[in-house]
């Protein structure tokens, strides 16, 4: 198993630009979901999905949009990149949400110049 | 929702035992108790959790006191590789995980 895979591993944005981190699971993982992670602070909820066809927001969901057509997959869109949304990302998945261990991706680094 | 608190760093001397504290006073009856660490902006890993009882695993032990209000990460022999950010996680009733703060921990040689 790849387990949990995220590209790309860095990107540069401009202001406005937009752009989609991908995030996949060959788990076979019910439960999905997005963090981000600013320098010196500890992961926040952007959004999450407990299966395909359901999401729903985090803490901090607003920039940001997301679906879940498949099991595998739970792309992060951000449609109008801003500087605030300078962050690591990290997509992690489950089996169920009690009682499981959630297995993190390596993250995306983006910079929004 | 249950909020956690935690020490926001801690020091150890290699080979002996860290425990990490976390308090969760309002955690609810079905809600457990999830250790994660960050080592170096990796990937966050878990590492153990549970909801009344104490439990242990290849890695750590966990340790939840009788009135769930608090729990203890024990690394029992601790080495430099265990140097990370330890995160006190709970489940609240929206299915949402909510990180603390985290207690950065350092290895001492």
């Amino acid at each position: 198993n790849a387990g949990v895979t995220q590209t790309p591993k860095f990107q540069v944005l401009k202001t406005g630009q937009s752009m989609t981190l991908q995030c996949a699971q060959d788990m076979n993982h019910e439960y999905m979901s997005w963090y981000r992670q600013d320098p010196g602070m500890g992961l926040r909820l952007i959004h999450y999905s407990v299966g395909a066809g359901i999401t729903d927001q985090g803490e901090v969901p607003n920039g940001y949009n997301v679906s879940r057509s498949t099991t595998e997959d739970f792309p992060l869109r951000l449609l109008s990149a801003a500087p605030s949304q300078t962050s690591v990302y990290f997509c992690a998945s489950s089996y169920v949400l009690k009682g499981n261990e959630q297995f993190f991706g390596p993250g995306t680094r983006l910079t929004v110049l | 929702d249950a909020k956690t608190t935690q020490p926001p760093s801690m020091d150890c001397a290699e080979g002996r035992a860290a425990n990490l504290p976390c308090n969760h006073s309002t955690i609810s009856g079905n809600e457990y108790v999830y250790w994660y660490r960050q080592i170096h902006s990796q990937g966050p890993q878990y590492i153990i959790h549970g909801l009344k009882n104490n439990e242990t695993n290849e890695m750590a032990s966990l340790i939840i006191t009788e009135d769930r209000k608090s729990s203890t990460l024990i690394l029992p022999h601790a080495t430099l590789r265990d140097t990370a950010v330890y995160y006190c996680i709970s489940m609240n009733r929206d299915d949402k995980i909510i990180f603390g703060k985290g207690t950065r921990l350092h290895i001492l040689p």
